[in-house]
């Protein structure tokens, strides 16, 4: 079975420095990676993803992410970021070309200090 | 398209009652998962309807179910509510095949029960 770590539940930091949330999965198979945002009061939406090709994916408002197969690992990294990006972040994975669910991580939740 | 639209967005209840929440998934998406989200336990999985049918249960008590109707649309009941069913319910929907590649949240139904 599947399963997804993201081994800091809180990271606080200071704003215009870097960030990195790790996170971690357990698959025997091939994967679909995901980052989802939850901004305060909403519902999560998607900020990238990795289904094939280049290891390296990227969001519209600077976040970048890296799929390493060899270390089961899918780490979220921004090099500056702003208090918008206050927000609780999720890893999600799941299985290539199989009809099962989406499973998540359990959170890491992004402070910027001013 | 429009969006996937859960209701109510919030709802108080007695200790001993029972409630039901709505979730009209992505039009075209057949895929309905719905989630618990609590500060202490993060995001935890319920379960997952596709046509018709749960597919999938996570790790609850009987006292929550759900349904999915023919049109894709879904419900999840919580009979006999405790006071630690008070929780954001978050509804996703999914096309589900094996192009199964992205999750589509609502915004969350807020659940307090007194």
């Amino acid at each position: 079975a599947q399963s997804v770590t993201q081994l800091d539940s809180q990271v606080p930091v200071f704003e215009e420095a870097p960030v990195e949330l790790r996170c971690n999965y357990s698959s025997s198979v091939s994967v679909y990676l995901f980052w989802y945002v939850q901004y305060p009061n909403q519902g999560l939406q998607l900020l990238l993803k990795y289904l094939s090709g280049s290891t390296l994916v990227e969001s519209i408002n600077g976040f970048e992410a890296e799929f390493n197969k060899s270390q089961t690992s899918f780490h979220l990294r921004k090099p500056s970021v702003h208090i918008s990006d206050t927000a609780e972040y999720f890893c999600a994975v799941s299985v290539k070309n199989r009809d099962d669910k989406i499973i998540f991580g359990k959170g890491t939740r992004l402070h910027i200090l001013p | 398209k429009a969006g996937v639209t859960q209701t109510p967005r919030y709802l108080i209840k007695t200790r001993g009652q029972q409630v039901t929440l709505s979730c009209s998934p992505i039009s075209g998406h057949r895929s309905v998962s719905w989630y618990q989200q609590t500060p202490g336990q993060g995001l935890q999985f319920l379960f997952e309807y596709f046509s018709e049918t749960q597919r999938n249960k996570g790790n609850f008590p009987g006292r929550f179910s759900g349904r999915q109707f023919s049109n894709s649309r879904s419900e999840m009941n919580v009979s006999t509510l405790e006071l630690g069913d008070s929780a954001l319910y978050l509804c996703a929907s999914s096309l589900a095949g094996p192009m199964n590649t992205e999750a589509f949240f609502g915004q969350g139904t807020r659940l307090t029960v007194v």
